[in-house]
Parts: structure tokens; C-alpha cells; sequence
């Protein structure tokens, strides 16, 4: 069964450093998301992506956050200054098609970001 | 208001027990609905669609209800490897897209 990977599955930084989170969508899948779960928390939506481009963003993903496709399999989460608040586990998924359509959104196993 | 609500138990039960998950909504636009499950520090897995008529996938049963915007889940005969966070998921368009908006979850821990 095709996967999302995630890249590192456990990272602890200062506060202050910059992260970079990496992430492998499903090879044929163009719609690519960052989401985010606090520990006991709910998950949240931070950002979509497609097309090279940010489609839709959260109110979390603030100036700090920012995200690229390096090249044609990667797809990258930055926090630029991390915080204490940043702290948590880190989501990558891909879709094939839009939310909109009757379409399974794949997670990958997450990247657990521990600032320190 | 939170978009998607949930008891977040503990719900401990023994084996071969039936247990049943409710779930709110606060968007009555809100399109597609969903039954997620997330073992501990794991990502969340696809456990079923929910559909208007209700579906069933083995043991496991879903229920829609749009008007009173309630969101059920029921596992008959709950086995060990049921144990597992569940979480309940609704797909809403806001701001001109669609987002999935998760609840807590309501943890489930099945005892032998």
C-alpha cells in the first residue's frame, strides 16, 4: 500500500533554532497538507498545498511557517524561530484530488518536534 | 464553539462488549463526515465514511444524523486490538475550501 514517510520521526531543538520537517506524498497524489497535534490535543489544520503553491492556510500558520517543494518528491514544513509552543507532533498527508471530491486523505507517521 | 465535539471518555470496556462513540458538529454545511482511528503517538487511519443512510463495516457501525448534527459510532463484540482513540471528523468549506476539522477523540481501551 503507497505511504506517506516523514522525515525526522523525532526532533528536539532549542527554542529559537530553525526546523526543516520533511515529507514524501504518495508518488501520484498533487494535494499535499501539514497538520499539527499538541500532545492530548485535537489535530489542526495548518496548511494545503498544490501546485506549487499554498491553497489555504490556518490562522496557526503565521510567519514563521513556511513550506516548499524543494523538488518533485519532497514537500517541506519550516519553522523559522521555533517556540516552546511549537511542540508537537507534525502531520504531512496527501490526496489525490481535492477535499471537495470523495477522496481519501493519507497520513503519513508524523514527525514529533520537541522544542526545548 | 468548537466545530466538532466529543466525550473524550476513557471508555474502558470488556471484551465482546458494545460500546457507542456520539460526536456534535456545529456547521450545519458541513459536508462529508467521517470515523478516524489514531493509535497512541501514531497518525490518524481512515476507519469509515459516514453516510446519511448509516453504514456498517463488519463490526462497526456509523450514523448521520444532519438535523440534530450528530455524528454515532458503534463497535459490537470489542476486541483487545480495538483499543485506540477515535476520532470524529467533518469536512466543512470555509473561506472558499474545504478542511477537515478534527474532535479530541474519545478513547477507548477494550480489557480482557
Amino acid at each position: 500500500e503507497p505511504e506517506v514517510t516523514q522525515t525526522p520521526s523525532h526532533q528536539v531543538t532549542q527554542m529559537g533554532q530553525e526546523v526543516i520537517l520533511r515529507c514524501v506524498p504518495i508518488s501520484n497524489h498533487l494535494y499535499f497538507y501539514w497538520y499539527r497535534q499538541i500532545l492530548g490535543q485535537k489535530v489542526e489544520f495548518l496548511v494545503s498545498f498544490y501546485n506549487n503553491e499554498i491553497s489555504e492556510k490556518s490562522e496557526i500558520f503565521d510567519d514563521q511557517f513556511s513550506v516548499e517543494r524543494p523538488d518533485g518528491s519532497n514537500f517541506t514544513l519550516k519553522i523559522r524561530s521555533t517556540k516552546l509552543e511549537d511542540s508537537a507532533m507534525y502531520f504531512c498527508a496527501s490526496s489525490a484530488a481535492p477535499l471537495g471530491s470523495g477522496n481519501t486523505i493519507y497520513f503519513g507517521e508524523g514527525s514529533w518536534l520537541t522544542v526545548v | 464553539r468548537k466545530e466538532v465535539e466529543q466525550d473524550p471518555g476513557p471508555f474502558n470496556v470488556p471484551e465482546g462488549a458494545t460500546v457507542a462513540f456520539n460526536c456534535t458538529y456545529s456547521n450545519s454545511a458541513s459536508q462529508s463526515f467521517f470515523w478516524y482511528r489514531q493509535d497512541c503517538r501514531k497518525e490518524p487511519k481512515l476507519l469509515m465514511s459516514v453516510y446519511s443512510s448509516g453504514n456498517e463495516d463488519g463490526r462497526f457501525t456509523a450514523q448521520l444524523n444532519r438535523a440534530s448534527q450528530y455524528i454515532s459510532l458503534l463497535i459490537r463484540d470489542s476486541k483487545l486490538s480495538d483499543s485506540a482513540t477515535y476520532l470524529c471528523v467533518v469536512k466543512t468549506r470555509v473561506g472558499g475550501a474545504n478542511n477537515l476539522f478534527f474532535g479530541t477523540g474519545t478513547r477507548l481501551t477494550v480489557i480482557p
